[in-house]
């Protein structure tokens, strides 16, 4: 069955950066996009990025321009999502989900269990 | 920038039916924007309802409906059940890769 499978929770000082991965099996990693999604302390979910892991090419949300990466090791069918000079507001659970696009249909098909990123001093 | 809208809170009665809807600041919300819809629950991952407007993700009860309402997309929820009561988020595809998520409905059922 179809697994994202993230790394643990991390602490991290402000000005910092995390890095995060994401761990797909039960299916062909460079066939399906992956996104990220996060939730802040406190608030709703908030779209990040996008990868095809074929190609390697991405997308950021303009809030996140600047200060989110996304790379991939295809060998390990690893998807990893790198926030720069992180700030207290970045405290949040960092979601990786694979994209299904095809035949009209469009949705976010599995979740990763979520990562814990706290910013704090 | 593109914000997408939805009620910040509602309540509704056990057995009874509510519409939670979402919209967009600058456009009509329609089939071509995917429209899906989230539970969350504290300590999970997002949790898929519909998707694609209409179609409900496996093993999600059959009380929870999607589609189009005017301008704006929907959820409905017939027969709410006391363990409906929970945050909904909808999300919209954007096109080029994006997606915008609104702010998110707290349901109260009493």
């Amino acid at each position: 069955q179809v697994q994202l499978v993230q790394s643990g929770a991390e602490v991290k000082k402000p000005g910092a950066s995390v890095k995060v991965s994401c761990k797909a099996s039960g299916y062909t990693f460079t066939s399906y996009d992956i996104n990220w999604v996060r939730q802040a302390t406190g608030q709703g979910l908030e779209w990040m990025a996008w990868m095809t892991p074929n190609s390697g090419n991405t997308g950021y949300a303009q809030k996140f321009q600047g200060r989110v990466t996304m790379t991939r090791n295809t060998s390990i069918s690893t998807a990893y999502m790198e926030l720069s000079s992180l700030r207290s507001e970045d405290t949040a659970v960092y979601y990786c989900a694979r994209y299904y696009g095809s035949g009209g249909i469009r949705w976010f098909d599995s979740w990763g269990q979520g990562t814990l990123v706290t910013v704090s001093s | 920038q593109t914000v997408v809208t939805q009620e910040s809170s509602f309540s509704v009665s056990p057995g009874g039916t509510v519409t939670l809807t979402c919209g967009l600041s600058s456009d009509s919300v329609s089939t071509n924007f995917h429209p899906s819809w989230y539970q969350l629950t504290p300590g999970q991952a997002p949790r898929t309802l519909v998707y694609s407007t209409n179609i409900r993700s496996s093993g999600v009860p059959d009380r929870f409906s999607g589609s189009i309402l005017g301008n704006k997309a929907a959820l409905t929820i017939t027969g709410a059940q006391a363990d409906d009561e929970s945050d909904y988020y909808c999300v919209l595809f954007l096109g080029s890769g994006i997606w915008v998520f609104g702010g998110g409905t707290k349901l109260t059922v009493l």
